[in-house]
């Protein structure tokens, strides 16, 4: 079974500052992999994904992702932190089965905060 | 392109009632469509999948007489929460993947249900 694990549920950074959140995933098979961001009270929107090509991944809003198969790792990126940018992260892996529908599996989340 | 909508956005209902989440792709055509549960700040959780024209398969541990789907058009899906009670408050996400996509998920943006 597919797994993603993210560690640290809360990061807070400095507007300006880098961005890191880390996701970590378990996966038989190459994975597909997903970073979503929530708002409050709402669904979640799409910021890239990794589907076997390039391994760095460039999304909207200035976020970035690098897949490294030796780490088993999709850390999400963004040079320079903005308050827009607090929100919750989810990182998720796509079981591709051969038959039936694909199916999403979530991290915990990231709650990142963005200070002043 | 690729709207999800779900109506309602918000809903409050009594124990023992049934209540009718709609989740519309708005664009295009989806031939799948997933159904998830949120807890307060905790990840979404897949309750169950719907392809149109067919009967739902549920997620382990998911009530399938309490949870009733019915996906009747390649725009439309429907959850129903039959005989609520306060522990199934929470907020529901649907998702749709598009007619020819093998992976692609669009997220609606969530309903809140409160159970009193």
């Amino acid at each position: 079974a597919q797994s993603v694990t993210q560690l640290g549920s809360h990061v807070s950074v400095s507007e300006g500052a880098l961005v890191l959140l880390r996701c970590n995933y378990s996966s038989s098979v190459p994975p597909y992999l997903f970073w979503y961001v929530q708002y409050p009270n709402q669904g979640l929107q799409l910021l890239l994904k990794y589907t076997s090509a390039a391994t760095l991944v460039k999304g909207i809003n200035g976020f970035e992702a690098e897949f490294k198969k030796s780490e088993t790792s999709f850390h999400l990126t963004k040079p320079s932190a903005h308050m827009s940018d607090a929100a919750e992260y989810f990182c998720a892996v796509m079981n591709l089965p051969i038959q039936g529908a694909q199916k999403l599996v979530f991290g915990q989340g990231t709650r990142l905060t963005i200070n002043p | 392109g690729a709207v999800v909508s779900q109506h309602p956005s918000w809903v409050i209902c009594k124990s023992g009632t049934s209540v009718k989440i709609e989740c519309r792709s708005l664009d295009f055509q989806a031939t799948t469509m997933f159904w998830y549960r949120q807890f307060p700040k905790q990840s979404l959780m897949l309750m169950a999948t719907s392809n149109e024209g067919s009967k739902a398969t549920y997620e382990q541990g998911v009530e399938k007489d309490k949870f009733l789907i019915n996906h009747a058009s390649l725009t439309l899906s429907t959850l129903t929460v039959t005989s609520a009670h306060p522990e199934d408050s929470s907020f529901y996400i649907c998702s749709a993947r598009m007619a020819g996509s093998n992976y692609e998920q669009y997220f609606g943006p969530g309903t809140r249900l409160t159970v009193t």
